[in-house]
């Protein structure tokens, strides 16, 4: 079955640069979801899109930014990059909001693991 | 503010013995939980899910217990198996909120 793709798998920037990371959700999934994972810590929640919209955001930092487009991929765009934003960064898709909670249920890509020097 | 917590970073058992993981959450709105499995540099894959007005919730070696009062669930593996060790996370997922709210994991591994 087709799962949640993220590119680029890894990537290695200097402080200062920018990067965008990009998800291709499951087929059929509307609602994407970004999460960073730091060294020995637990997924924290960015940001999400249901329908193309921003539907909730978290801790995101405001050099960062995100969108979904029409094809419901999404790309996350990070600015002057800085030593901490080295983490994992995952991606998840879910069916939003039409389904019960099975369908709400988020699969997660392999992440893209982002390295700042 | 932690609204899910696994106070056991790590937890050792022996091949074909029971594993009991343990979740704890303040916000009593949570309706949905979630246990996923987590491979070193890989995203966390989905295990099993129980929804809040369920009390248990079995799917081969996996069976999830919720305790609603005590707002308290376990993920129970057995028999446990080498290919079981890995970082396990508690989630907890709110309709209103549409988000996943991580515990901060459990490393688990199985002892040959």
């Amino acid at each position: 079955a087709a799962g949640v793709i993220q590119s680029p798998r890894h990537l290695i920037k200097e402080k200062r640069e920018t990067a965008t990371l990009k998800c291709y959700p499951i087929p059929r999934h509307d609602t994407v979801y970004w999460y960073q994972q730091g060294p020995g810590q637990d997924p924290q929640f960015l940001i999400s899109f249901y329908e193309k919209m921003q539907s909730d955001k978290g801790s995101i930092p405001d050099r960062f930014s995100a969108q979904q487009f029409s094809d419901y991929h999404s790309e996350l765009n990070m600015s002057s990059l800085e030593l901490g934003d080295s983490a994992l960064y995952f991606c998840a898709s879910s069916s939003g909001l039409a389904g019960g909670p099975s369908t709400d249920t988020q699969y997660f890509g392999p992440g893209t693991r982002l390295t700042v020097l | 503010d932690q609204q899910v917590k696994q106070n056991s970073p790590s937890l050792s058992v022996q091949e074909g013995r029971i594993s009991i993981l343990n979740c704890d959450y303040t916000n009593s709105m949570f309706d949905y939980f979630l246990w996923y499995k987590k491979y070193p540099a890989e995203g966390p894959t989905f295990l099993i899910s129980i929804s809040s007005i369920k009390d248990k919730n079995e799917d081969g070696r996996f069976t999830v217990f919720l305790n609603k009062s005590a707002k308290h669930l376990s993920l129970h593996i057995v028999p446990s198996q080498p290919g079981d060790s890995a970082v396990y996370f508690c989630a907890a997922y709110s309709q209103g909120a549409q988000k996943l709210v991580f515990g901060q994991g459990t490393r688990l591994t199985i002892n040959p």
